[in-house]
């Protein structure tokens, strides 16, 4: 069975440029959520997909941060414009059933985003 | 809102001893799930052991085992006969209502 899979996997870009991460779940998996995982802290929950609806962004800034998840199956989190703060690595994981959060969450391998 | 403390920030421990690793929280809740996670040097992060609150009995996975103190809020990770390749960072997380939380992590290093 495929992982989670994430591209790209680094970025380097420079203030008030904008970038797109890209995320493909395991197959059949109903939830998807974004992190972001800042140097020497826990990744934090921006954003949780059921299929293709949002089931919480409570933490996703939204003035710079958007996300969509169409179809139910690949999702895409874009940052515009980013700040030297928004460095961090951006973390997909995906859950086989809706609104389980007891569920076992299966994590990408994250894409590192460097801000200039 | 619910917040993950892990006091630790690094351990180390020699090949084949226990160790213990430390997470507390705070909630208002009477349901929800805690879980630690491993994040192994360059390599995708998993799942370790999960603990549902309302079972009063602690969960086990093989050398892994938790010591759930509802009351006081706490939920420690035991890692018997320790190997080599237990050597990640350990996550605790909460999770309750759509809400998941991960604590800041420790670095464990298993020594030969």
């Amino acid at each position: 069975e495929a992982g989670v899979a994430q591209s790209p996997r680094y970025k380097i870009i420079e203030k008030r440029q904008s970038v797109a991460f890209w995320c493909n779940p395991i197959s059949g998996h109903a939830t998807l959520y974004w992190y972001q995982q800042i140097l020497g802290q826990g990744p934090k929950l921006l954003i949780q997909f059921q299929n293709n609806g949002v089931v919480d962004d409570s933490q996703l800034p939204k003035d710079r941060f958007s996300a969509e998840r169409l179809k139910g199956v690949d999702s895409t989190l874009k940052i515009q414009p980013a700040k030297l703060e928004d460095s961090a690595v951006y973390l997909c994981a995906s859950s086989l059933t809706p609104g389980q959060g007891k569920d076992t969450q299966y994590f990408g391998p994250g894409t590192r985003l460097t801000v200039l | 809102a619910q917040t993950v403390t892990q006091s630790q920030p690094e351990m180390s421990v020699q090949e084949a001893e226990t160790v213990t690793l430390s997470c507390t929280y705070d909630t208002s809740e009477n349901n929800y799930y805690l879980f630690w996670y491993k994040q192994p040097p360059s390599r995708q992060m998993i799942l370790v052991i999960r603990q549902e609150a309302y079972k009063q009995q602690n969960a086990t996975e093989n050398r892994f085992s938790v010591n759930f103190q509802k009351a006081a809020k706490s939920f420690s990770l035991k890692i018997s006969d320790s190997q080599l390749g237990d050597t990640a960072m350990y996550f605790c997380a909460f999770y309750n209502n759509n809400d998941m939380r991960f604590g800041a992590g420790t670095r464990l290093t298993v020594k030969p």
